[in-house]
Formats: C-alpha cells, structure tokens, sequence
C-alpha cells in the first residue's frame, strides 16, 4: 500500500478563517480523494482530485468551501474556507491501491476544531 | 439513497472469544465489501475485503459475503484487547469508480 502522509494532523482554527490540509503519497496516483469524518459518525466523501482537472465534488459539498488543488500525481491540497464550529471534524486523504486499484487506504488524518 | 447499516455497538466480548460483526446493505449491485479497523483518534485501516460469496480468512479474521441476503460479517477470533476499536464496513458501488458508502462503524470491546 502507499504511505500517504497528511498535514497538519490537527488544529484549532476561529470562526471565518481558512485551512489549507496537504496530502503527499510516496508514489503516482491517478486519483486521490478527500474525505471527512464527522464526530460520531463515519466516513462521507467530499470530493475526487484527479490531476490536472477539476476536482469532482459530492452532493453537499462545493467548490467554493473546499477548494481543492492537485499540482502533481503525488500531492493535493484541501482547503475548509471561512470555517464555521459545524466544519469541525477529521478531513481523511485517501488513495487506491491494490491490483486492480480496488483498494482504498487513509493518510493519517487532520482533526480540526472551529471555535 | 445506497446505505450501509451497522450495529453501532459497543459489542462487548471477553478475551480468547469469537467477535461477530455484521453489515448489511441497500445497492443489490454493489460488487466489493471492506471491512476498516479505526482505533480512537486514528484513521481507517484496511483489513479484510471481499468480492465473492462465501468466507475469506486471514489469520484471526474471516470476511463473510451473502450477496443474495445483502449481508456481509467480519468474525474475528481469539479476540484480543488490541482489537478493541470501531470496525467500519464499506460497499463499493457497482458500476462506479472507487466510490465507497461507508456504514457508521461498530465499537468492539474486548475484556479481560
């Protein structure tokens, strides 16, 4: 599996400011993907990154509030953008491996805390 | 709206013990299940997967897949305290890329 590494792994931001997360795989990945994890509930996905496009949003979630960029096949940044206490939550980066690229695997995840 | 359902837990089983953990889901055409460990305040670890019916074993886990029951399990035997962590269960939708539902996770613990 790739070793993804996520940054910062957590923070304590104030209302109305910005964050910006950044994922790095140690190997090229076509796709990487964004998720969050919201306190007591499981994983929902935010958006696909694929390199040199835009990225693909999910129902619920646009541009906007979390832009998101993808420079090379290695890198991606997230941004949570004018942060509210509800945006509070772990932001998961993620990529597939595997044979078949069926398999999904983690970074080790931001925990981000709005006040 | 595709779901996964778990038993939020906590499942409680003593030490050397067989833990049962069940999934069911919603697509009828979904093709590959997954089954994620998640310690408290760390990301997912992948640690089975399944793609066709009947078990899958490896080493203390055995993946189970009823396709026909929409139903999916994870055992783990001889149980031990360092598995004492929330089990997601995910469902990767058939026909569409990389995209896992994910269920709400069950929480096992293990006891002495």
């Amino acid at each position: 599996s790739a070793v993804i590494s996520q940054k910062p792994s957590r923070d304590i931001c104030q209302r109305g400011t910005s964050l910006t997360i950044q994922c790095q795989v140690d190997s090229q990945v076509t796709m990487m993907f964004w998720y969050r994890q919201q306190p007591g509930q499981s994983l929902t996905l935010i958006a696909t990154a694929n390199q040199g496009s835009e990225a693909t949003y999910e129902s619920g979630f646009v541009i906007d509030k979390f832009p998101i960029s993808r420079p090379n096949l290695t890198f991606s940044t997230l941004t949570v953008s004018n942060m509210s206490p509800e945006d509070s939550s772990i932001y998961l980066c993620s990529v597939e491996s595997g044979r078949e690229g069926e398999k999904l695997f983690f970074g080790s995840g931001t925990q981000l805390s709005v006040l | 709206q595709k779901e996964v359902e778990q038993n939020s837990g906590p499942l409680s089983v003593p030490e050397g013990a067989i833990a049962s953990l069940n999934c069911t889901y919603s697509d009828r055409g979904s093709q590959s299940f997954f089954w994620y460990r998640q310690y408290s305040g760390k990301s997912p670890e992948l640690i089975m997967f399944i793609y066709s019916n009947g078990d899958k074993e490896d080493g203390r886990f055995t993946a189970q897949l009823n396709k026909a029951s929409q139903y999916v399990s994870l055992l783990i035997r001889d149980s031990q305290p360092s598995d004492s962590a929330t089990y997601l269960c995910a469902v990767k939708e058939a026909g569409t890329a990389s995209k896992l539902t994910f269920g709400t996770g069950t929480r096992l613990q293990v006891t002495l």
